[in-house]
């Protein structure tokens, strides 16, 4: 049964209508991240949450927002999308205490900018 | 930050075992996990290491080498199935519970 559950898994949109990528997971996790990856890049992390705790990278542009309602559901909201924003949108959780911390991804959200 | 440096392509015989290289710099080092991707997918979680030496989960094995910023992941009796991107990551003191990850290594494992 899939533990990280990203919606949708393609997202078709114009350069610059607001976008909303969601993610939802079962595992109880109190991290949840989002990467970026574009064809043949490695992900590349936007922004993480520690529960309610937000961490933004310094490199993040303010065009991507993320909120998190509750420890189970984040979303990743671009606000104009441009050409460049087109990649894959990876969801991520992990639990902060014990074992190797792995990460646990979605299957992704594969943007198209029109 | 961290510079994660690890081959671009790789090609390899099926039945054959292939080393995948992975060099890192940083500055407070937290662990160094290895990940599989298939083309279109989600990577997937193959091993974790965080103190020197060689962990071996079945045909994967993955060694580090803290002082010399090294890691390698071989894979033995390869299979079609094992074509993919292998990804090299790194956790550090700086980057919290978050992941840095190369660009990854393609392979292709040939009949």
């Amino acid at each position: 049964d899939a533990m990280v559950i990203q919606n949708p898994r393609y997202q078709v949109t114009q350069f610059g209508k607001p976008v909303t990528l969601s993610c939802s997971q079962t595992l109880n996790h109190n991290v949840m991240y989002w990467y970026q990856q574009k064809s043949s890049q490695a992900p590349k992390l936007l922004f993480h949450y520690y529960d309610k705790d937000f961490n933004n990278e310094a490199d993040t542009p303010d065009n991507f927002q993320s909120r998190r309602p509750n420890t189970s559901f984040c979303f990743l909201d671009i606000r104009s999308p441009g050409l460049g924003d087109a990649a894959m949108y990876l969801c991520a959780t992990s639990r902060a205490q014990g074992a190797s911390g792995e990460l646990f991804f979605g299957e992704g959200s594969r943007l198209t900018v029109l | 930050g961290q510079n994660i440096d690890q081959p671009t392509e790789m090609t390899a015989t099926e039945g054959a075992i292939v080393q995948i290289n992975c060099t890192y710099q940083t500055s407070g080092f937290n662990g160094l996990f290895w990940y599989q991707q298939h083309a279109g997918e989600a990577p997937t979680f193959l091993s974790y290491n965080v103190l020197d030496g060689l962990e071996e989960k079945g045909r994967f094995s993955s060694f580090l080498s803290r002082s010399k910023g090294y890691s390698y992941l071989l894979l033995k009796e390869l299979q079609m199935k094992d074509s993919a991107s292998y990804l090299c990551a790194v956790r550090d003191a700086d980057s919290g519970y978050a992941l840095n990850f190369g660009k990854g290594t393609s392979l292709l494992v040939t009949p």
